[in-house]
């Protein structure tokens, strides 16, 4: 399985951020498709996933704008995070959810991609 | 919701010793807890699920403990490739995933 990511790397405040993420080699329906962003030098934080066929969720600290979609037919989840500050700088990374054992996690994880807000 | 909190913030060891890292979470919750490691510049890899089963193709010097508010990852006789950020994590309330804030790992 692999995720390939991708997006615009350098916005202005205000701007919306926006990446996609491809994913091959094993099979799209089933799993909790999420994005995960680390500010520079934090730790990880949680913003939200979709379920195919299911609404997406949110984190609540994002939810006023955030925007996560999947297109089965291309295997692709999009990310559009609106109105941008400096905080929003941070390597966003997909990644697959699928619980193990009793254990939801992320088992797969695309190579990260770093947005910079900047003015 | 459920805060993780990891302890020590930083660990610095040599290689062949014995890391103990710690992640205590505010309430319980089970054995839900998957281990991850993400070395610079890398993204995060899953490590240890139900926390105390290793992924596949998981050295057998990394293990877990643990259950309700207190979980250990351990990594005995570590190797160079073993320096790095070690989260835990758990699933809160649907839809929210919760980490705990890292521990380095460091020569």
């Amino acid at each position: 399985v692999q995720l390939q990511q991708w997006g615009v790397g350098l916005l202005k405040p205000s701007e919306t951020l926006s990446l996609t993420c491809a994913v091959s080699g094993g099979p799209f329906s089933g799993f909790y498709w999420s994005w995960v962003r680390q500010s520079p030098g934090k730790g990880l934080e949680y913003i939200g996933g979709m379920l195919h066929g299911e609404s997406a969720t949110y984190n609540p600290s994002l939810k006023s704008r955030l925007s996560i979609s999947i297109d089965t037919s291309k295997q692709h989840v999009s990310l559009r995070l609106s109105s941008v500050t400096a905080a929003d700088t941070a390597v966003y990374y997909c990644a697959r959810g699928v619980v193990v054992g009793g254990t939801y996690l992320f088992d797969y994880w695309g190579q990260g991609t770093l947005a910079t807000v900047s003015s | 919701e459920i805060v993780l909190t990891q302890s020590p913030a930083t660990l610095s060891l040599s290689p062949g010793e014995t890391a103990t890292l710690s992640c205590r979470a505010s309430q319980s919750v089970g054995t839900s807890v998957a281990w991850y490691q993400q070395r610079p510049g890398q993204a995060p890899r899953f490590l240890m699920y139900d926390a105390v089963k290793r992924a596949a193709d998981m050295p057998a010097r990394f293990s877990g403990s643990g259950s309700g508010t207190d979980f250990t990852l351990t990594i005995s006789s570590l190797e160079p490739e073993d320096f790095a950020v070690y989260y835990c994590q758990h699933r809160d309330s649907w839809p929210m995933f919760t980490f705990g804030q890292g521990t380095k790992l460091e020569v």
